[in-house]
Parts: C-alpha cells; structure tokens; sequence
C-alpha cells in the first residue's frame, strides 16, 4: 500500500490549527494506521494509532480521524515544540509501509 | 520502562558486511517479534525486516531480501541484523522497533547509522 502525505511542507505560526492528510493506494485494514512525529536527530515519536487513538502521554490537541483510504492528523493549536516532521503508517497489511511525511515548519 | 540500544553502525564499503545489533531492557524480550526500520539521509522511514518471539519466522523487504539476515538471542535480550553485500543506498540510520498490542512500532532505538561509501 502506498500512502501519500500532503502537503510536502506547512508553513504555520503558533497558535494556529494544523491539518495534515494521508491517502492510501488502497483500503487500510482495520484503520490500522498511525501518525508519527520525527524531530531532527530524533527517532519517530508515536502520536496516534488505530486512526484516532492518542498514545500515552500525547497532548489532546492531536487528533487523528479518518478510515478506508483517507487520514488526516490535526494539531488544534500549534505549540513551538510541534514543528517537526510527521509520518503516516500503515499496519493492516504487510509489508507495513510509510508516507513520505509533511514538513511543518514555523512561517 | 521499554528500552532499546542500537549498535555497531560506521562507515563500510561497498560489497562488504556489517553486523548490527540491539540491546533490550524493560520488556521480556523473548515474548516480542521485533523489527528493523531504516532511514536514508532526508528521506522517509522504510521497514526492513521481523522476527518473530521466537526467531522462526523472519521476512524482509525485496530491497534486502537475500542480502541482509535477521536473528535473536533471547538469552541476551539482543537482536541482530547481519547485512552483507553491501550497496550505497543501503547507507540510513537503522532503528529497531518493538511492537505492542496497538501496533508493530511502538517503541523505537536511537538507531545506528550506517554508511555505505566507497
């Protein structure tokens, strides 16, 4: 399955709501799929599984919604620390593969 | 709490092997499958290989399949990926991953970069 992130960058400023999308080449099972955000230097950090479920220790302004073959991550109000690469996954169907990620950056 | 140690990254030339290795702590490691992820330098996150808890089953992506050799030793807590035949574009920073009952990676290494260079 192949997922692709839009948009490549965001370009934002604290405070501000943030809506990155995830599409899949075709149906994940199970909404079987997760957010990551990736800070330079740093592994992926887990934010969302299953489509919405908030790991442990996630603030509640990421939120993730979304089935079949579109996803989207919102950050409600951006904090500083937020500005970060984000991934999407999915684990329905092996091989587990990745999108390509959105750069959120500070405008 | 779930911990996970990469080693044995460094610069190789190409044709040659490298043998890394995970060290893991927090967790019973002998009840977990596990996984290799990889990372090329500005670029996004690729699933290499799992094991299974109790190493007899193992897959990998088509883009390693017959060069690298995944494999555990319950009794160290320590997973390994042996890599041979190596090729430029094998050159990422190397995470090994643990699944939960959420998802496949949960928890990640700090990872261990490899560079594939003449």
């Amino acid at each position: 399955i192949v997922l692709t992130q839009s948009p490549g960058t965001l370009s934002l400023s604290p405070g501000e709501r943030a809506t990155l999308s995830c599409r899949a080449s075709q149906s994940v099972y199970n909404i079987s799929l997760a957010w990551y955000q990736q800070k330079p230097g740093q592994a992926p950090r887990l934010l969302i599984y299953g489509a919405s479920g908030r790991a442990t220790g996630i603030p509640d302004r990421f939120s993730g919604s979304g089935s079949g073959t579109d996803f989207t991550l919102t950050i409600s109000r951006l904090e500083p620390e937020d500005f970060a690469v984000y991934y999407c996954q999915q684990y329905g169907s092996p091989p587990y593969t990745f999108g390509q990620g959105t750069k959120l950056e500070i405008k | 709490q779930v911990q996970l140690v990469e080693s044995g990254g460094g610069v190789v030339q190409p044709g040659r092997s490298l043998r890394l290795s995970c060290a893991a702590s927090g967790f019973t490691f002998s009840s977990y499958g596990m996984y290799w992820v990889r990372q090329a330098p500005g670029r996004g996150l690729e699933w290499v290989s799992f094991v299974s808890f109790d190493g007899n089953t193992k897959d990998y992506a088509d883009s390693v399949r017959g060069r690298f050799t995944i494999s555990r030793d319950n009794s160290k807590n320590t997973l390994y990926l042996q890599m041979n035949s190596l090729r430029p574009e094998d050159t990422a920073v190397y995470y090994c991953a643990k699944p939960s009952q959420l998802l496949p990676f949960h928890y990640w290494g700090q990872g261990t970069l490899v560079t594939v260079s003449p």
